[in-house]
């Protein structure tokens, strides 16, 4: 079975503190696309990122980083001295193999305070 | 940037009432999208693969009869739903990548649905 659990429902922070959103996954499948989305309360998607299994390699873009470790089937993503404009729902999400359909997390509520 | 468009973006009906929602690629062609379903505070469920040109692919659970789905040309795919009751209240978003296997898959804004 595929699947995606991401453990925390809801995070809360004050600005400026550092939080990390994890994101554990099953799969059998050895190629597979990994993807982060934040939903704000508007409700439209945006994307964050997209890894696929064959590339481990930590990934930061500006105040975001992700880690992947295949080892233990996690894909975990990091705000660095987080905003009020982070406040959303984080989806972590699985791409099977051939196929670009997405099995999505149960999703961390982010709330950041001033 | 590839945009992936919804109409309506809210609809309220009444219980029997069959609702279309339309999901439109705005920019690119699109042989595939994607139909997610997700209920308040909840996570987005695939229920369907839509694709051009042929009958749609849906997701263990998912009625057939009950959402009809039928990908009318390479940038529009259209949701039915039909005899919609409360229960099938929910936000409905289709997604759609530029290419198959693309880097990024693009989401509309999704479609607020209550049935009274």
């Amino acid at each position: 079975a595929q699947k995606v659990t991401q453990a925390q429902t809801e995070i809360s922070v004050v600005e400026k503190e550092d939080v990390t959103l994890d994101c554990v996954y099953e799969t059998r499948d050895t190629t597979y696309y990994l993807f982060w989305y934040k939903q704000p309360p508007s409700g439209e998607l945006v994307f964050l990122i997209r890894r696929n299994s064959f590339d481990e390699q930590n990934e930061i873009s500006g105040r975001y980083s992700w880690n992947f470790q295949k080892s233990t089937s996690s894909f975990n993503f990091t705000i660095t001295a987080s905003q009020v404009v982070d406040s959303a729902v984080y989806f972590c999400a699985l791409s099977p193999y051939n196929t670009d359909k997405l099995i999505f997390g149960t999703g961390t509520r982010l709330q950041v305070f001033p | 940037g590839a945009v992936v468009s919804q109409h309506p973006s809210w609809v309220i009906c009444k219980s029997g009432t069959s609702v279309k929602i339309e999901c439109r690629s705005l920019d690119f062609q699109a042989t595939t999208m994607f139909w997610y379903r997700q209920f308040p505070k909840q996570s987005l469920m695939l229920m369907a693969t839509s694709n051009e040109g042929s009958k749609a692919t849906y997701e263990q659970g998912v009625e057939k009869d009950k959402f009809l789905i039928n990908h009318a040309s390479l940038t529009l795919s259209t949701l039915t739903v039909t005899s919609a009751h409360p229960e099938d209240s929910s936000f409905y978003i289709c997604s759609a990548p530029r290419t198959p296997g693309a880097d990024e898959q693009f989401f509309g804004p999704g479609t607020r649905l209550t049935v009274l």
